[in-house]
């Protein structure tokens, strides 16, 4: 049974870091690309992040450019989304997700809750 | 960006046949692919792929969902409705980044 865990989330203020993270099991975590989306409280899904299946390639929505990172240990069989100058607006539930045989998103963990407050 | 446009509600009866639309503002298909997927989102939950290549049931999924389209006219149907679908659906481009999603269509019982 494929399972994706996310830990990392909490309260932070704007301005500072924080690190997610993304256990995986269940499925040969090196042979898929993984992805986080995003859910703002109330509102709909928002793609953040993509990385190969080698973390060869990486692929960013334009507003987290340059302040987030998604990375990925494959011996681990985890997925990390590093997360600098953290603003208000990134508040959300972020989902870590596996990417399809196409640029979709196969299955889902139970997401972790990031608050970006003072 | 593509922008996907969804109805934000629809009401069905159990039993009968809910169909979704989702618009986006350019087509999503290729010569080969329809790059259009739905997911459902239940209350408190995470979403899960119904959906994908516009027509392509993903796996565990019952047959009652279905999805069609090409260009940028695409549809999720569920027949027969049940009270288990009750849920928010969303549709999903992958024609080019960013990717995006619709705003969601809440699917209520009348």
């Amino acid at each position: 049974e494929v399972q994706l865990v996310e830990s990392g989330g909490g309260l932070v203020q704007p301005g500072r870091s924080m690190k997610l993270s993304c256990a995986a099991s269940g499925f040969t975590f090196s042979n898929y690309g993984m992805a986080w989306v995003r859910q703002a409280p109330t509102k709909g899904l928002e793609w953040v992040a993509t990385i190969s299946y080698d973390g060869s390639s990486t692929y960013y929505r334009d507003s987290v450019k340059g302040r987030f990172t998604i990375s990925r240990d494959n011996a681990k069989s985890t997925l990390y989304l590093q997360m600098n100058s953290l603003r208000s607006e990134d508040t959300a539930t972020y989902y870590c997700t596996r990417k399809g045989s196409g640029w979709y998103f196969d299955y889902w963990g139970q997401g972790v809750m990031v608050t970006v407050s003072s | 960006d593509i922008v996907l446009t969804q109805s934000p509600a629809l009401a069905v009866s159990l039993g009968q046949r809910a169909t979704i639309s989702c618009r986006a503002s350019q087509s999503v298909s290729t010569s080969s692919y329809n790059l259009m997927h739905w997911y459902q989102q239940k209350p408190g939950q995470q979403p899960k792929l119904l959906i994908y290549d516009a027509s392509n049931l993903a796996s565990s999924i019952p047959a009652r969902f279905s999805g069609s389209g090409s260009g940028t006219d695409f549809t999720l149907t569920i027949n027969p409705v049940q009270a288990d679908d009750i849920a928010t659906y969303y549709c999903q481009q992958s024609r080019e980044l960013p990717l995006t999603f619709g705003s969601g269509t809440k699917l209520e019982i009348k």
